[in-house]
C-alpha cells in the first residue's frame, strides 16, 4: 500500500527566507505523480507544483521548486524568498499513474513571520 | 471561469439526522472526487467518479454514506444517520482528465458539525 509521510507538523520562517518542506512516500509503482497542494487558512486548496515520476528534471514554478529523489522516495518542496501569503497548510500527495489511488500526507503548517 | 462550487458552506445538525452536500464541478471536468478532511489532517478520498460512474468507492462507509452523480455533472453526498464522528470538512474536487492523474481543483468545502 502507498503511504505519504510529512515529518514536519509545523514550521516558521522569516519573510524572504528560504524554507524546505519534507515529504517521503512509499510505493511499489514505477509510474506515478507527486503533488504539493497549499491550503491557506479558511481558503480552498490549490495546486502548487506537480512532478511526474518518469521525469528526472525537478519541477519548478516561480519561487517554488521540488527536489525529487526517486530512489530515496523523497519529494521536498523549496519555497524561495518566502512571502506572508505563503502562510498555509501544505500537503504532499501521491497519485498512481492510472489515477486510481490518491493519498495525501498529514500536512505541514507553515508560518511566514514578518 | 467558475471554480468548484459547494453548498452549504457550513452545516450544524444533531446526531442521527440526515445531511446532504452538493458539489458542482468546473464545467467540462469529467472526474469528480469527494474527500473527508478531519481537523489537522490531509484529505482522505471517499469516492471518485468518472463521468456518472463511481469508479472507486472503496473508502465510502456504505452503511451510512451514499453519493450520486446523475448526468455526470453535479454530485450529492449524503449521510444518514449522521454520527458525532462525522464532524469534519467535506471537500469536492474535479479534474479534466478521465483515467489519469489530472490536476485536481478543489472547492471550498462544507464544514459539518454534528452535535
Amino acid at each position: 500500500a502507498q503511504t505519504v509521510t510529512q515529518s514536519q507538523p509545523e514550521m516558521s520562517v522569516q519573510e524572504a527566507e528560504t524554507v524546505t518542506l519534507s515529504c517521503t512516500y512509499d510505493t511499489s509503482e514505477n509510474n506515478y505523480y507527486l503533488f504539493w497542494y497549499k491550503q491557506p487558512p479558511s481558503r480552498q486548496m490549490i495546486l502548487v507544483i506537480r512532478q511526474e515520476a518518469y521525469k528526472q528534471q525537478n519541477a519548478t514554478e516561480n519561487r517554488f521548486s521540488v527536489n525529487f529523489q526517486k530512489a530515496a522516495k523523497s519529494f521536498s518542496l523549496k519555497i524561495s524568498d518566502s512571502q506572508l501569503g505563503d502562510t498555509a497548510m501544505y500537503f504532499c500527495a501521491f497519485m498512481t499513474g492510472s489515477g486510481d489511488k490518491i493519498i495525501f500526507g498529514k500536512g505541514t503548517r507553515l508560518h511566514i513571520l514578518p | 471561469e467558475a471554480g468548484v462550487v459547494q453548498s452549504p458552506r457550513y452545516k450544524i445538525i444533531e446526531k442521527k439526522q440526515p445531511v446532504a452536500f452538493w458539489c458542482n464541478p468546473i464545467s467540462g471536468h469529467n472526474t469528480l472526487y469527494w474527500y473527508l478532511q478531519n481537523l489537522g489532517q490531509g484529505p482522505e478520498l471517499l469516492i471518485r467518479y468518472e463521468n456518472e460512474e463511481a469508479v472507486d468507492d472503496s473508502q465510502l462507509p456504505k452503511d451510512r454514506f451514499s453519493a450520486e452523480r446523475l448526468k455526470g455533472v453535479d454530485s450529492t453526498l449524503k449521510i444518514q444517520p449522521a454520527e458525532l464522528g462525522d464532524s469534519a470538512v467535506y471537500l469536492c474536487a474535479s479534474s479534466l482528465e478521465v483515467g489519469g492523474p489530472g490536476t485536481q481543483y478543489f472547492g471550498p468545502g462544507t464544514r459539518l458539525l454534528v452535535l
